[in-house]
Formats: structure tokens, sequence, C-alpha cells
């Protein structure tokens, strides 16, 4: 079954440093996610893409926060000067159209930010 | 979207049927109810959806009252490694659209 692969599982960084979070959707998918969860809280949206371009974002996503799609394959969630509580859970997800089904998680990588 | 109304937590015997529990009284008619679970931290799952018919798949069945406003998820013989949070997200079937997941029900099966 094809799987949404995301890198590193788990990263530490120093405040104020950057990082970017990798992720490879199902290769004929369309639309691609990002979401996050801190430690015992909700699964949040941060932001959708498709076409290239970003489609939706949260409140979340601000300035500090940026996405590609480098390649035809990858799709990278990069934080430009991470704060304390950034650490969390961050899921990538894709879906061949959207709305709902069709939606593959990876397994996220736990960012803490120490 | 629809806001959606879950018990927090539930336990259920393995090998029992586990029958979860989710109110949308202010779902559109366009809307569909859409269950995803969590396993401790994993990425999210989908499970199952349905617009206003009964659905069932080989995880799970989806039974969705006439008027709409409520919902139940079944999982017919519940194992262990069905302990997890269920979600149950009402929202437009619309390309793109994103998941807005509430505190969900945590579901613990016990042997």
């Amino acid at each position: 079954e094809p799987e949404v692969t995301q890198t590193p599982s788990h990263q530490v960084t120093q405040m104020g440093q950057e990082v970017i979070l990798r992720c490879v959707p199902i290769s004929n998918h369309l639309y691609f996610y990002w979401y996050r969860q801190i430690l015992g809280q909700k699964v949040e949206f941060l932001v959708s893409f498709y076409n290239n371009e970003i489609s939706e974002k949260s409140e979340i996503f601000d300035d500090q926060f940026s996405v590609e799609r480098p390649d035809g394959s990858n799709f990278t969630l990069k934080i430009r000067s991470t704060k304390l509580e950034d650490s969390a859970m961050y899921f990538c997800a894709s879906s061949p159209t959207g709305g709902g089904y069709g939606y593959t998680f990876g397994s996220g990588t736990r960012l803490t930010v120490v | 979207d629809a806001k959606t109304t879950q018990p927090p937590s539930m336990d259920c015997a393995e090998g029992r049927a586990a029958n979860l529990p989710c109110n949308h009284s202010t779902i559109s008619g366009n809307e569909y109810v859409y269950w995803y679970r969590q396993i401790h931290s994993q990425g999210p799952q989908y499970i199952i959806h349905g617009l206003k018919n009964n659905e069932t798949n080989e995880m799970a069945s989806l039974i969705i009252t006439e008027d709409r406003k409520s919902s139940t998820l079944i999982l017919p013989h519940a194992t262990l490694r069905d302990t997890a949070v269920y979600y149950c997200i009402v929202i437009v079937k619309a390309a793109g659209n994103k998941l807005t997941f509430g505190g969900g029900t945590r579901v613990l099966v016990k042997p």
C-alpha cells in the first residue's frame, strides 16, 4: 500500500535555528498538507498546497513557516527561526483530490526545540 | 464546517463490538461524515465516510441517522490494536478541503 514518508522521525534543534521537515507524498496525489500536534493537544491544520502554490493556510502558519515542492517528489516544511512552542509532531499528508477521504498521513516528525 | 461532539473516552472488551457515537446536529446537506483514528501519536488514519446511507468497509461500519444529526461508528470485533483516538469530522467533500480535528474519543480495548 502506498505510503507518505516523512524524514527525519525525530529532530532536535536549538531555539532560533532553521529546520526543514521533509515529506515524500504518494506519487499520484495532487494535494499536500502539513498538520501539527502539540503533545496532548489536537491535530491542527497548518497549510495545504496544490499546483505549486499554497491553497489555504491557518493562523499558525505565519511568516516563520514556508512550504516548497522542490522537485517532483518531495514536499518540505521550513521553520525559519524555531521557538520553544514549535515543539510538536508534524504530520505531512497527501490526497488525490482532497475532500476528506483519500487523505494519507505520514507517521510524523517529532520536533523538539531546546 | 459543522461542529461535532464525541464522548472523551470509552472502554471496550476485546472481541466485542465497539459503538462510537458522534453528534453533528448542525450538519448541512452537502456535508459528509468522516471517521479517522490516531494510534498512539502516529499519523491519523482514514476509516470510513458517508453522506446519508449506512456504509461498511473492511475496517468498520458507519450508521447515520435519518435526520443526519448523529452517527455511530461500529468496530465489529474490537482488537487490542484498535486502541486509539477516534475522530468524527464533518466537512464538505470538496477538493483540497482541510480536516478539522476535535478531541475525539479515546477508545481503550481491554483483554
